[in-house]
């Protein structure tokens, strides 16, 4: 059975402390993993897709790096407008996808 | 700008009555969802539908029901069977259904019972 399961649940940073978020997944024919945002009230935005083990992407201060059986979320000198649930979620063979609980970040200035 | 849009925001129920969630895309996408979102839980899908005129239960379907009479439209009714409706409900579309699209999310609908 597909599962995804994030690391911590909710994080607190001060502005700048550099940190990363967990994504542990089993899946059965990785076809896709996925990062979205998500503020308080609102729906999911799309961040990343990460296709195969040792790739890597970057937008602004987040980085996302996936190995065969996690995915972290690296967020380089954090500012108080990262703040926001993180979601990861997989697609595998099944074509179905299944979405992590979040990782909730706060960042104080 | 192309995009999702829900209606309404926020939506009190009460006990036996059935409402409804509006959902309006105008990306031009074929797939279209209905996730419920509960505190310290993932998505949860509700149903989707992959063209219009078909649909399929997805891993919550008791006690909603949906109709996709136009591409542009995927409408999801809270029925009174649903016997824990309050959530946050989000709406989502893709090029096509596959596990592997990336999908774009509406604002979402925040529902009550009374």
């Amino acid at each position: 059975e597909d599962q995804v399961t994030q690391s911590p649940e909710a994080l607190r940073l001060q502005e700048g402390e550099s940190s990363s978020l967990n994504c542990s997944y089993t899946v059965s024919g990785l076809r896709g993993l996925f990062w979205y945002r998500q503020d308080p009230g609102k729906g999911p935005e799309f961040l990343f897709t990460l296709y195969s083990a040792g790739e890597e992407k970057e937008k602004e201060r987040l980085k996302a790096t996936l190995t065969k059986k996690e995915s972290f979320l690296h967020i380089t000198a954090p500012k108080p407008e990262d703040s926001a649930t993180y979601l990861c979620a997989i697609a595998g063979n099944t074509g179905k996808l299944i979405f992590g609980q979040g990782t909730t970040l706060q960042v104080k200035p | 700008d192309g995009g999702i849009t829900q209606s309404p925001k926020y939506l009190f129920r009460k006990e036996g009555q059935n409402v409804t969630l509006s959902c309006e895309q105008n990306l031009n996408h074929d797939a279209m969802y209905w996730y419920r979102q509960d505190p310290g839980q993932g998505l949860r899908l509700i149903y989707y539908s992959q063209i219009v005129n078909d649909f399929q239960k997805g891993d919550i379907a008791e006690g909603y029901s949906v109709s996709r009479e136009k591409k542009e439209s995927f409408p999801l009714t809270v029925t009174s069977a649903q016997k824990n409706p309050t959530a946050f409900y989000l709406c989502a579309s893709s090029k096509t259904h596959s596990g592997a699209n990336v999908l774009t999310f509406g604002a979402g609908s925040r529902l009550t019972v009374l």
